[in-house]
């Protein structure tokens, strides 16, 4: 079946350092990868996505490359900011089955002043 | 575009006691879910419908969960009797896109306490 591992957490970062959350997936076929934001308090948000290989998703100044020859699909930023700090999920959906969203176990990203 | 909406935002009850959650999905997307999560267990899908059929209900923990879709606009998950373990906050997503593609559009949730 379909899975997806996440670097384990927290981390903690000052603000303007570079960030990279790693993720790596499991999965048949042509999967879509994507990146989710929980903020405090709120549901998981969208930041981007992908859906074939080599494919780039990028928002916010975050990017990630679908790297079909390593499954990968890390996360990174340039510069962080404290608003930033947050709850990340990789996920997938496809290979043997498309109808539901395969989850990491999600990484807490805490940026100080 | 009103997003997804779940009621209540909290809810705090006695264990026993029946607990209904409920959501509205957005306006057009077929596939609606429901996830519980929890610190120990982090983000778990406990069931999805598609064209208010469920699909997937095997991550329903046990007989004392229930979820229905009566129409396309509402779905309600029911907890009967409530335990303490069941404390959690609860999402709810729908999706339009049946190939997977689209993202799944997620409720502000709802954080339950079962005292």
């Amino acid at each position: 079946g379909n899975s997806v591992t996440q670097m384990e957490g927290p981390v903690t970062l000052s603000e303007e350092a570079f960030l990279t959350i790693n993720c790596t997936y499991t999965a048949t076929g042509y999967p879509s990868l994507f990146w989710y934001v929980q903020y405090p308090g709120e549901g998981l948000q969208l930041l981007l996505k992908a859906t074939k290989a080599d494919d780039k998703g990028s928002n916010k100044g975050f990017e990630a490359t679908y790297r079909k020859e390593t499954t990968s699909f890390h996360l990174e930023k340039g510069s962080v900011q404290v608003s930033d700090s947050a709850v990340y999920f990789c996920a997938l959906t496809g290979g043997t089955s498309y109808g539901k969203l395969t989850f990491g176990q999600g990484t807490i990203l805490t940026v100080h002043p | 575009d009103a997003g997804v909406i779940q009621s209540p935002r909290h809810e705090v009850t006695e264990m026993g006691q029946e607990v209904t959650l409920r959501c509205k999905p957005i306006s057009g997307h077929d596939y609606l879910f429901w996830y519980r999560q929890t610190m120990m267990r982090g983000l778990e899908l406990l069931i999805y419908f598609n064209n208010n059929v469920p699909i997937d209900d095997s991550g329903m923990p046990e007989d004392r969960f229930s979820a229905k879709m009566p129409n396309a606009s509402f779905s309600t998950l029911k907890i009967q009797p409530s335990e303490p373990r069941d404390s959690a906050v609860y999402f709810c997503a729908s999706r339009g896109d049946s190939r997977g593609n689209q993202p799944q559009h997620f409720g502000d949730g709802t954080r339950l306490s079962i005292l």
